[in-house]
């Protein structure tokens, strides 16, 4: 049930694009994002629900297929303080008590 | 805007000690969680209550108990502490809705010796 992310790291110079995978064996409500810096803890990105909603900072970019199971989410390697681990949780059943937590995909900037 | 507020911040145990984790919020949320990060991992629900008087096990429950007494205050009980709790616990708030993000606090990082 654990959603899989990929890659499980990506390194960015200045100007390169990452893109961040989720995806889930089940159906989806929802796509929760967070990102965590070493040592602190999860701060929220973005929520993608099914039926097209989103909720979340102007300047995060995601994109969730519902056929697929999957989400996705863009970076641009344009500021250092984009660096640190980011997670997707999955949503299953539309109540966000259970979400499931995938193992993270670590993204550092090439100065 | 203290949000939620987790004390202590470190703790060392031995084998066998108990302690209890302090966590409250200030948000009013009806949502709120106990999870736990191992090294290189993501999050594991341990326990979870919708409301003051409601609690239910999430995904790795053994060993640990929780009360709900308030909307503000969600404890986590750690009894006859063992290594294999060695972890970073996070507790967590939300309004409750499908669209409602969580809101962490800062972290208890516990060592069990």
């Amino acid at each position: 049930q654990q959603p899989v992310q990929s890659p499980q790291a990506v390194i960015l110079r200045e100007g390169e694009d990452a893109v961040i995978n989720c995806s889930s064996s089940k159906a989806l409500y929802s796509v929760h994002w967070y990102r965590q810096k070493h040592g602190e803890a999860p701060v929220f990105l973005m929520i993608l629900l099914k039926g097209g909603e989103q909720k979340g900072h102007e300047k995060i970019s995601a994109s969730f297929n519902e056929k697929k199971q999957q989400s996705s989410l863009y970076r641009k390697a344009s500021q250092l303080s984009y660096s640190g681990t980011y997670f997707c949780g999955t949503d299953n059943a539309g109540n966000n008590r259970k979400l499931i937590w995938g193992l993270g995909t670590s993204l550092a900037l090439n100065p | 805007n203290a949000g939620v507020t987790q004390t202590p911040k470190f703790r060392i145990l031995k084998i066998g000690q108990s302690m209890t984790l302090q966590c409250t919020q200030d948000m009013n949320h009806n949502y709120m969680y106990w999870y736990r990060q191992d090294p290189g991992m993501g999050l594991k629900l341990i326990y979870y209550s919708v409301g003051a008087g409601i609690t239910d096990k999430g995904e790795v429950p053994n060993g640990y108990n929780v009360s709900r007494s308030t909307t503000e205050d969600f404890p986590l009980r750690l009894e006859l502490a063992a290594p294999s709790q060695t972890s970073v616990y996070f507790c967590a708030s939300s309004a409750g809705l499908s669209n409602s993000p969580l809101h962490f606090g800062n972290g208890t990082r516990l060592t069990v010796t």
